[in-house]
């Protein structure tokens, strides 16, 4: 497995402005990936996250709203632009540590826009 | 695209019984099968797998069966404890482990 943290693990923000979440593994992986958890919901792919290449976004997401970056093999963001209380969820980074390996996730970080 | 469905929503169960969880999946091409158990405020944790060619996997207390044929797959948790108590998701994916579709989550609660 892997050592993943998130940062900020929670935050509160207000309508319109922009947040960045970074998620940092101990070591490269694989596969770096985004999701969304709506309060109470499943989990939802955004979109992988290619290293040094532009993320590969799932049907309904898109890159002007959730601007991705992957500049190695052990670091990503995700941005959540132009915020609206729709978007307040949990936020988590996942990775596959090595070829034919499974998720594990970071820790999350809890989103509320007001 | 792959869709999971995952039933029953909700499961209460009296502690020392047994838990089944069941998951269908829509595309034949899925060849990998997860559950992952995600405790309140916390992040999920995968429990199990399995891959399409095995049809049983058994860890402990924990274990899954797939039937390919039927396209699903379930989860059973045996002689379960307080602190099985927790939100269950099941999985599907077709390239590995990669692009993961998950269920609804099944929430189950162990009554001493």
């Amino acid at each position: 497995s892997a050592v993943i943290s998130q940062k900020p693990s929670r935050d509160i923000c207000q309508r319109g402005t922009s947040l960045t979440i970074q998620c940092q593994v101990d070591s490269q992986v694989t596969m770096m990936f985004w999701y969304r958890q709506q309060p109470g919901q499943s989990l939802t792919l955004i979109a992988t996250a290619n290293q040094g290449s532009e993320a590969t976004y799932e049907s309904g997401f898109v890159i002007d709203k959730f601007p991705i970056s992957r500049p190695n093999l052990t670091f990503s963001t995700l941005t959540v632009s132009n915020m609206s209380p729709e978007d307040s969820s949990i936020y988590l980074c996942s990775v596959i540590p090595g070829a034919g390996e499974t998720q594990y996730f970071g820790p999350g970080t809890r989103l509320l826009v007001l | 695209g792959e869709n999971v469905e995952q039933h029953p929503s909700t499961l209460s169960v009296q502690e020392g019984d047994s838990a089944v969880i069941k998951c269908t999946y829509s595309d034949s091409a899925s060849n990998y099968f997860p559950w992952y158990k995600q405790e309140l405020g916390k992040r999920p944790q995968l429990i199990i797998d399995i891959r399409s060619n095995v049809g049983e996997k058994k860890d402990q207390r924990i274990a899954v069966t797939l039937n390919k044929t039927a396209k699903h797959f379930s989860l059973h948790i045996t002689e379960t404890q307080p602190e099985d108590s927790a939100v269950y998701f099941c999985a599907a994916a077709i390239q590995g482990a990669q692009k993961l579709v998950f269920g609804q989550g099944t929430r189950l609660t162990i009554n001493p």
